[in-house]
């Protein structure tokens, strides 16, 4: 799988967005981008993915560059809930033995500030 | 409805034994695969189940198997534990799909300390 750089760590306020950026400069034309968030003594948690356009959903957004080398998650008022560690993935659509095979990379922690 | 159930979550085991973890994925979901967390080597993939094959299996040694049943419940099992095994292990789910937007559904994971 193409390899992703994310930042070690992130700060935020309570209630303010945060941006949590992504680099995957290796990106073929068939991958997606997945995001998975791990809180504190549980199992990862999928957030959201996207192929090209910008998605939204009730957790999150996810903005796509145009070329596709990098892609930010939004979180649009981030609670102390939000604390958690925060896992940019890509999975190609093409590979068949692929399945569900995630590759993790460090991530990055997002501490929320009361 | 219900998660991904992974039990136990907590067991100790000594140096030699062996340990078997097991899986309940989503109802529906067909594909079961499995993921080994430490500090120093971070999430790391063993192995996939679909359908009772194995259609998927990282960089582990033969000490790590698995297993799916008929109703996609998993089973995984360590042989001869180390205490490198020290770890939690994570079950997913999914419904199966090879697409890159096949989606996974993690269980709480079950944590092994190996003495």
């Amino acid at each position: 799988d193409a390899k992703t750089t994310q930042p070690n760590s992130m700060e935020s306020n309570e209630e303010e967005p945060v941006h949590l950026p992504c680099n995957h400069s290796t990106i073929s034309g068939t991958d997606y981008i997945h995001w998975y968030r791990q809180l504190p003594s549980q199992g990862p948690e999928y957030v959201i993915h996207g192929l090209t356009s910008n998605v939204n959903n009730r957790m999150a957004s996810l903005a796509i560059a145009e070329d596709r080398k990098s892609s930010t998650l939004i979180l649009h008022r981030a609670t102390l809930r939000d604390a958690a560690v925060y896992y940019c993935i890509l999975r190609d659509t093409l590979r068949e033995t692929s399945g569900s095979r995630l590759t993790f990379g460090e991530g990055t922690q997002l501490t929320v500030n009361p | 409805k219900a998660g991904v159930t992974q039990t136990p979550r907590y067991l100790i085991k000594t140096r030699g034994q062996q340990v078997t973890l097991s899986c309940s994925p989503i109802s529906g979901h067909r594909s079961v695969s499995w993921y080994q967390q430490t500090p120093g080597q971070g999430l790391q993939f063993l192995f996939e189940y679909f359908s009772e094959t194995q259609r998927n299996k990282g960089n582990f040694p033969g000490r790590f198997s698995g297993r799916q049943f008929s109703n996609s419940r998993s089973e995984m099992n360590v042989s001869t534990l180390e205490l490198g095994d020290s770890a939690l292990y994570l079950c997913a789910s999914s419904l199966g799909g090879t697409s890159g937007a096949n989606v996974l559904t993690f269980g709480a994971g079950s944590r092994l300390t190996v003495l």
